[in-house]
């Protein structure tokens, strides 16, 4: 089945800063590509996806990148707010799979 | 919120001790999904159901049992042979077919005392 691998499991950004979070997935037939973020206990949403017929997607401060061939794609967070401290979750999905497998996590901590 | 909601918020269990939690969405989405997370971890998938009266087992299904009577309706049981149910709980749900977001719950937190 797929395997999603999230890297660095923490992050430490200065205010101001870019931060990128890594992952990679095992399963070449996976399709859709969502971030989660989560905040200190409340519940995980939606921030940005994209699917594998993109290669780039970008919504204000945040983007996200797929690299098919390698089978990796990235968030970008650029000028990090305190506001952005979170957990955040990258996922994949094929559709044949019909289920979400999430990677562990990366927790994410912006200085002011 | 996102029409997604669990209840109680939090709960507590004696060993030993069956346990449902609530799972309710009137978004009219397709599927339900239940997962577990455990402090500094990820999400890990329990059980899902694509459709009312179907449900499968996910990464962790052990000592947990669901129901998908109703469409709106996802409960979870947690039974005594779950050994170490402490733990983080989240429903989630999404409409049919691909690309669709998953929408979770505000989560249960399960303390065996």
């Amino acid at each position: 089945g797929e395997n999603v691998e999230q890297h660095p499991s923490t992050l430490s950004v200065q205010e101001g800063d870019s931060a990128v979070i890594k992952c990679t997935y095992s399963d070449s037939a996976s399709n859709y590509f969502p971030w989660y973020k989560q905040e200190l206990g409340k519940r995980p949403q939606l921030i940005i996806d994209i699917r594998s017929n993109v290669g780039e997607k970008k919504d204000q401060r945040i983007a996200v990148t797929l690299n098919k061939t390698a089978k990796h794609f990235s968030l970008h967070i650029t000028e990090t707010q305190p506001e952005d401290s979170a957990v955040y979750f990258c996922a994949a999905f094929k559709t044949s799979y019909d289920k979400v497998i999430f990677g562990p996590g990366t927790s994410l901590s912006v200085i002011p | 919120d996102g029409g997604i909601t669990q209840s109680p918020k939090y709960l507590f269990r004696k060993e030993g001790q069956n346990v449902t939690l609530s799972c309710e969405q009137n978004l009219n989405h397709d599927a339900m999904y239940w997962y577990r997370q455990d402090p500094g971890q990820g999400l890990r998938l329990i059980y899902y159901s694509q459709i009312v009266n179907d449900f499968q087992k996910g990464d962790i299904a052990e000592g947990y049992s669901v129901s998908r009577e109703k469409k709106e309706s996802f409960p979870l049981t947690v039974t005594s042979a779950q050994k170490n149910p402490t733990a983080f709980y989240l429903c989630a749900s999404s409409g049919a077919g691909s690309y669709n977001e998953q929408f979770f719950g505000p989560g249960t937190r399960l303390t065996v005392l």
